[in-house]
């Protein structure tokens, strides 16, 4: 079975700060991969960054990065120098390379204070 | 550059009433997925289909089936539709491996 748990209803971030968007997951498969999409208040789902399994580097996408540590389960996401426009829900999500599922977990909403 | 369309954007079914709402997507991917997004929470998935001819149960299906006859299509129905299926729809399809899904605008139902 697989799950996704984001235990940080909401998060506040001042302007100009990082922040990390805590996710954890567990899955039966070996191989999987795992995703945060980003969803304004305007409702469309935006893909933010990918981490696959085997991958032995942190991703990275401009000021968005993964940090990925396996042996605990963990794909957090930290945003680094936070705008005003970050302010949204932010959902983490895994998918098995076996299962096929894509399932999230229940997301965290984050505001930026200027 | 159409990417992932849902049909219809906005529905107001009465309890018992049956609908279909349809995804397309224009990009050749081979699976898709549908999700219903209940207020404060996440996306939890209901069915989803890995290619054509092909679907599989997700998280909540009850009450809800699929199809998928063609590869860029992905129906899903509402036999009789209740209040507790007030929602908002989306779907999503990508391809096989580590790539990203792309999501429609999705589709807010109110069962009254």
């Amino acid at each position: 079975a697989q799950k996704i748990t984001q235990t940080q209803p909401g998060m506040f971030v001042q302007e100009k700060e990082a922040v990390t968007l805590d996710c954890t997951y567990d899955t039966s498969d070996q191989s999987y991969g795992l995703f945060w999409y980003k969803q304004p208040s305007s409702g469309e789902m935006i893909f933010l960054i990918y981490q696959g399994s085997y991958d032995e580097q942190n991703a990275t996408e401009g000021r968005y990065s993964l940090n990925f540590q396996k042996a605990r389960k963990s794909a957090n996401l930290v945003i680094s120098a936070s705008q005003l426009g970050d302010s949204a829900m932010y959902f983490c999500a895994m998918r098995g390379w076996n299962s096929y599922k894509l399932i999230f977990g229940s997301g965290t909403r984050l505001l930026v204070r200027p | 550059n159409a990417g992932v369309t849902q049909t219809p954007k906005f529905r107001v079914l009465k309890t018992g009433q049956s609908m279909t709402l349809l995804c397309a997507q224009d990009m050749n991917h081979e699976y898709m997925y549908w999700y219903r997004q209940d207020p404060g929470m996440g996306l939890r998935l209901i069915h989803y289909s890995v290619g054509e001819g092909t679907t599989a149960k997700g998280e909540v299906p009850d009450g809800y089936n699929v199809s998928r006859l063609k590869k860029q299509n992905f129906l899903l129905g509402l036999e009789s539709a209740a209040p507790s299926q007030t929602s908002v729809y989306f779907c999503a399809s990508s391809t096989t491996g580590n790539t990203e899904a792309f999501f429609g605008q999705g589709t807010r139902l109110t069962v009254v």
